[in-house]
């Protein structure tokens, strides 16, 4: 089964500051990543993916994330935060094979407050 | 620009009623998925479906139906609405895993049931 863990349901920093929220995942096999932002009362967007090529990946509003096969890890970054970035951010995992075949699994979540 | 559109943004539903939820792709997407979002729980997958007449029970799927007779086209029933049901749905259709896709979710539908 695959899981993802969000380490830190809320994440604040201030305006101009690096923004790092972490995630880390369990998969049987090699895993898709995926982060999305949601605003409020909106669904999810997608901000940036890993599908096996690139282990940094670039996204959209200049954030990026590195996968880390050894740690398991997908963490976003952006190196000064904006107070547009205000939002819940979330990791998921989706598995190109077994048990879990095409189901994104997602983590719970990581509010990011971004202060003037 | 590719959409997923959910039919309803608000919706307030009595307890007992049958309820229905739309779910519109234009992107000619195989797969597409239910989900439920309440806070502190994350999202969680109600429903999802692979094909036409498809489709495969989530980690949730007591009190839900699904309906899929057209590809472009995923409904959500509730069959008897439940306050426990009052949460924020979410609908999203993808390619299949192996063509490296994500997830495109719609705006979300908030549903109160009273």
């Amino acid at each position: 089964a695959q899981s993802v863990t969000q380490l830190g349901s809320h994440v604040s920093v201030s305006e101009g500051a690096l923004v790092l929220l972490r995630c880390n995942y369990s998969s049987s096999v090699p895993p898709y990543l995926f982060w999305y932002v949601q605003y409020p009362n909106q669904g999810l967007q997608l901000l940036l993916k890993y599908t096996s090529a690139a282990t940094l990946v670039k996204g959209i509003n200049g954030f990026e994330a590195e996968f880390k096969k050894s740690e398991t890890s997908f963490h976003l970054t952006k190196p000064s935060a904006h107070m547009s970035d205000a939002a819940e951010y979330f990791c998921a995992v989706r598995n190109a094979g077994g048990t879990s075949y095409g189901k994104l699994t997602f983590g719970q979540g990581t509010i990011l407050t971004v202060h003037p | 620009d590719v959409k997923v559109t959910q039919s309803s943004r608000y919706l307030v539903k009595r307890t007992g009623e049958k309820v229905f939820l739309e779910c519109v792709q234009d992107m000619d997407h195989e797969n597409m998925f239910w989900y439920r979002q309440d806070p502190g729980l994350g999202l969680r997958l109600i429903y999802f479906s692979y094909d036409v007449k498809m489709k495969e029970k989530g980690d949730i799927p007591e009190g839900y139906s699904v309906s899929r007779e057209k590809k472009e086209r995923f409904s959500l029933i509730l069959e008897s609405a439940s306050t426990n049901q009052t949460s924020m749905y979410l609908c999203a259709s993808s390619l299949p895993p192996g063509q490296g896709g994500g997830y495109t979710f719609g705006s979300g539908t908030r549903l109160t049931v009273v």
